[in-house]
């Protein structure tokens, strides 16, 4: 596709519950990234993808989130037993190659929200 | 330790009047340095980036941006606001032989009619 996109736009769950948020990098990127843009606590980096490998999962809150990707493209952030303070916009970014002077283009998000 | 700095968190200009939203960045080695822009409920877009080339850098809508070692700052301008400038503005570092951006809290800009 032409930019980075994101499913689904919004969610909403209740407390306890699991969610998949997915991600679709734009084609021939091989660096995607996960951030969490929470009210007040700006953007927070959460993992890094090269290729199907994440070689740094440091900024993951707790051991309730994880990620995958599969065939160095689509990727897929798993929240389980979601929490009220996960709430947050969801946001993925991918850029062609790892390096501090690449752009990354960003998708539009998902906004959760968990009741 | 590397970080950047946003000196304001809100700005208001009046339409037509220029824009100053300040960055300044604290890094032992040499940066790469970004504004991105976010409409609301919007994704993050790139405005423009600073590489090591020319220090004065053009982006996209009529901003610029100038790098400036000395002062370790990376501010953004633009010479007459317009409507839809208003938006939320990250200034983002990062540097060579890394892949993390390190983003800056935000400036929100609002325009009057």
């Amino acid at each position: 596709g032409a930019g980075v996109s994101q499913s689904p736009s919004n969610k909403v769950t209740e407390k306890g519950k699991d969610v998949e948020l997915r991600c679709d990098p734009i084609s021939g990127h091989t660096a995607l990234y996960w951030y969490r843009q929470s009210l007040g606590q700006g953007l927070e980096f959460l993992i890094y993808f090269q290729g199907n490998s994440a070689p740094d999962k440091s900024g993951l809150p707790s051991d309730r989130f994880s990620a995958e990707r599969t065939g160095g493209s689509v990727s897929t952030l798993t929240i389980q037993r979601t929490q009220q303070e996960d709430s947050a916009v969801y946001l993925c970014a991918s850029s062609f190659n790892r390096g501090g002077q690449e752009t990354q283009y960003f998708g539009p998000g998902t906004r959760l929200l968990v009741l | 330790a590397q970080s950047v700095t946003q000196l304001d968190s809100h700005v208001s200009v009046s339409e037509g009047t220029p824009v100053l939203l300040r960055c300044n960045y604290s890094s032992s080695y040499s940066p790469s340095l970004f504004w991105y822009v976010q409409h609301p409920n919007k994704g993050l877009q790139l405005l423009l980036k600073y590489t090591s080339a020319a220090t004065l850098v053009k982006g996209i809508n009529g901003f610029e941006a100038e790098f400036k070692k000395s002062e370790t700052s990376f501010h953004l301008t633009k010479p007459s606001a317009h409507m839809s400038d208003a938006a939320e503005y990250f200034c983002v570092v990062s540097f060579s032989g890394t892949y993390k951006y390190i983003f800056g809290t935000g400036t929100r800009l609002k325009v009057l009619a």
